[in-house]
């Protein structure tokens, strides 16, 4: 069965600094895309990167950087030097090569305090 | 880029009453729209999956006529709550794959309370 594991319910920082948004899948198959989209209290869905399972690169996009290891079945986000429009709600996404389904994880509520 | 228009952005019902919510993809065509549920501070589930010209697929545990999808054409999927009841209240979220995002464009959102 597929699954995507965000075991950080809440995490709060102070502006400035660095945190880490864990995401943990699981699945058989051997080709699938991982996403990350962010969801500020608008409510609307922000896509933020995808990231296919042939392609272990980390990827850095400004203040944002993605960890894809596959020996641990992880995808991890990290936002440096955090700033308060960072606050949001950020959701871990993986679908299989041969379906157009997302599957969520339960998402990760970050809070940045100024 | 892509662009899914999702319409009311916020909705207010009696309970009893139906409720209409509209997804247009403004600038590809959409032959597949996901429906998904999100309660306060909980993830989106999906709940059914349309498709033009056929009938929808909807997930387990998903009620198919309380939550009546049809899916038009190539632009326009909507998804009606019948005989609304307050524990419908919820977010509502429509996507379709394609456009720039690498396959996924959502919509706005619909915030539906039931009073």
């Amino acid at each position: 069965a597929q699954k995507v594991t965000q075991a950080q319910t809440e995490i709060s920082v102070v502006e400035k600094e660095d945190v880490t948004l864990d995401c943990v899948y699981e699945t058989r198959d051997t080709t699938y895309y991982l996403f990350w989209y962010k969801q500020p209290p608008s409510g609307e869905l922000v896509f933020l990167i995808r990231r296919n399972s042939f392609d272990e690169q980390n990827e850095i996009s400004g203040r944002y950087s993605w960890n894809f290891q596959k020996s641990t079945s992880s995808f991890n986000f990290t936002i440096t030097a955090s700033q308060v429009v960072d606050s949001a709600v950020y959701f871990c996404a993986l679908r299989m090569y041969n379906t157009d389904k997302l599957i969520f994880g339960t998402g990760t509520r970050l809070q940045v305090f100024p | 880029g892509a662009v899914v228009s999702q319409h009311p952005s916020r909705v207010i019902c009696k309970s009893g009453t139906s409720v209409k919510i509209e997804c247009r993809s403004l600038d590809f065509q959409a032959t597949t729209m996901f429906w998904y549920r999100q309660f306060p501070k909980q993830s989106l589930m999906l709940m059914a999956t349309s498709n033009e010209g056929s009938k929808a697929t909807y997930e387990q545990g998903v009620e198919k006529d309380k939550f009546l999808i049809n899916h038009a054409s190539l632009t326009l999927s909507t998804l009606t709550v019948t005989s609304a009841h307050p524990e419908d209240s919820s977010f509502y979220i429509c996507s379709a794959p394609g456009g720039a995002n690498y396959g996924y464009t959502f919509g706005s959102g619909t915030r539906l309370t039931v009073v």
